[in-house]
């Protein structure tokens, strides 16, 4: 099992649709979770950051940690064409420095 | 968020050559760097982590004497792969992260460099 689980999609929802994107992951030792969008041949660029259980809202974006379950989510509101890009879930926690990310899943938004 | 330069954005280099690329963060001195490598269809993975004036710690499976990691100063690293072949094409992003003040918390990534080996 690897250690984060992210469906790669592509995810094609229309214009305006609430998107949901999430992650699983196996190692209760993480703490950090981030959320980052990545364009095409671009680095990645950092949208949510949380740490341990909860939520966090930041414009049309809304991130949820279920340290329980084992189980994150971003939630964009109001999806706009310009939001088509790769979403990666990125972790890090028991000591180590470096993240752990998932494969990212592709999203289109259809105009 | 910090700005973090990465150079080049794409390179191509003949097989057994030394290919170097170079991390800057540009309004925040970053106490450590990362670097990452990803392949088509698959995950981030990290490669490397290093501080500012000590040696890298290279991640399982990496090889030290093949992917060259020098943090000089605060503000830069490099990333040298040293007779490149075929297999080592890849996209390659740095990673910086401070120790305070802008910068620090999680780390911001360069814009990455695509290898090609030929």
């Amino acid at each position: 099992q690897k250690e984060v689980e992210q469906d790669p999609g592509p995810l094609s929802v229309p214009e305006g649709a609430i998107v949901s994107l999430n992650c699983t992951y196996s190692n209760s030792a993480f703490q950090y979770f981030m959320w980052y969008r990545q364009y095409s041949r671009k680095g990645p660029e950092l949208l949510m950051y949380t740490y341990s259980s909860g939520n966090k809202e930041d414009g049309r974006f809304t991130a949820q940690v279920d340290k329980s379950s084992k189980y994150i989510s971003l939630f964009i509101r109001d999806s706009q064409p310009s939001d088509s890009a790769t979403y990666l879930c990125a972790m890090r926690g028991g000591g180590a420095d470096g993240l752990t990310f998932g494969k990212g899943t592709h999203l289109i938004i259809q105009p | 968020g910090a700005v973090v330069s990465q150079h080049p954005s794409w390179v191509i280099c003949k097989s057994g050559t030394s290919v170097k690329i170079e991390c800057r963060s540009l309004d925040f001195q970053a106490t450590t760097m990362f670097w990452y490598r990803q392949f088509p269809k698959q995950s981030l993975m990290l490669m490397a982590t290093s501080n500012e004036g000590s040696k890298a710690t290279y991640e399982q499976g990496v090889e030290k004497d093949k992917f060259l990691i020098n943090h000089a100063s605060l503000t830069l690293s490099t990333l040298t792969v040293t007779s490149a072949h075929p297999e080592d094409s890849s996209f390659y992003t740095c990673s910086a992260r401070g120790g305070g003040g802008r910068g620090s918390g999680e780390a911001f990534f360069g814009q990455g460099t695509r290898l090609t080996v030929v």
